[in-house]
């Protein structure tokens, strides 16, 4: 059971925004770097955010990111067909064991 | 351009030892500050890591899976490995690896393609 909460689903038409919300704790995200990966089905995770708000090379700006406190939020503007896939958060968690978590997972439907 | 890759049986016994290689091309897996790192995903489920290791030989495992998980890097091969002793069908996934950045994992990109695991007598 993950530490990081995500809704199960978003949905907007073409051309319309979606955000992707993460909820954590002051262990995880309220003191450690955010990152995010897309998942298109069938494929590998691929990272489209990096330290809360960067963005790796080649992923274009219709991708945001973004934190505040122990919540951060995806963005993806403009929506595309090529952008349905399920989108993962991840960060590092400090509290009395030190490891790795992802969320829980959100699917992107466009409609 | 950076790639990784998964080897390993597809198929492993309950009790037995699940080992996977992941093959690390142009980027040398003792580079400075990238934790090699494997994550898996269950059927339909979300993703779990299972643990880092630098290139020094230290490793950072989840408290979970601690007890059944070692790493190994082998810098004249450029890859890395993994074995998970005394599994069950709850460790049947999908066994990505990928880089990370740093020991916090500030980022993991790129990924391998995954390889399928299945855990059945």
């Amino acid at each position: 059971q993950s530490v990081l909460t995500q809704p199960p689903s978003v949905s907007a038409a073409p051309g319309q925004k979606v955000t992707i919300s993460c909820s954590g704790s002051n262990s995880n995200i309220g003191k450690n770097y955010v990152s995010w990966y897309q998942q298109v089905p069938g494929t590998a995770p691929k990272l489209v955010v990096y330290e809360n708000d960067k963005r790796p090379s080649g992923i274009p700006d219709r991708f945001s990111g973004s934190k505040s406190g122990t919540s951060a939020t995806l963005g993806i503007s403009g929506l595309q067909t090529g952008d349905e896939a399920d989108y993962f958060c991840g960060t590092w968690d400090s509290s009395v064991n030190f490891f790795y978590v992802f969320g829980t997972g959100t699917k992107v439907t466009v409609l | 351009q950076v790639q990784l890759q998964e080897s390993g049986p597809g198929l492993v016994k309950p009790s037995e030892t699940l080992s996977l290689t992941c093959t690390v091309s142009g980027d040398p897996v003792s580079t400075t500050s990238y934790y090699w790192t494997w994550v898996r995903q269950s059927p339909g489920k979300g993703l779990e890591w299972i643990g880092s290791i630098y290139h020094s030989g230290y490793t950072n495992s989840h408290p979970s899976l601690k007890s059944r998980v070692s790493m190994s890097v082998d810098t004249s091969k450029n890859q890395f490995s993994l074995k998970l002793t005394s599994v069950t069908a709850a460790d049947s996934a999908l066994y990505y690896c990928a880089r990370g950045k740093n020991q916090l994992l500030l980022w993991l990109d790129p990924w391998g393609q995954g390889t399928l695991v299945t855990v059945s007598s």
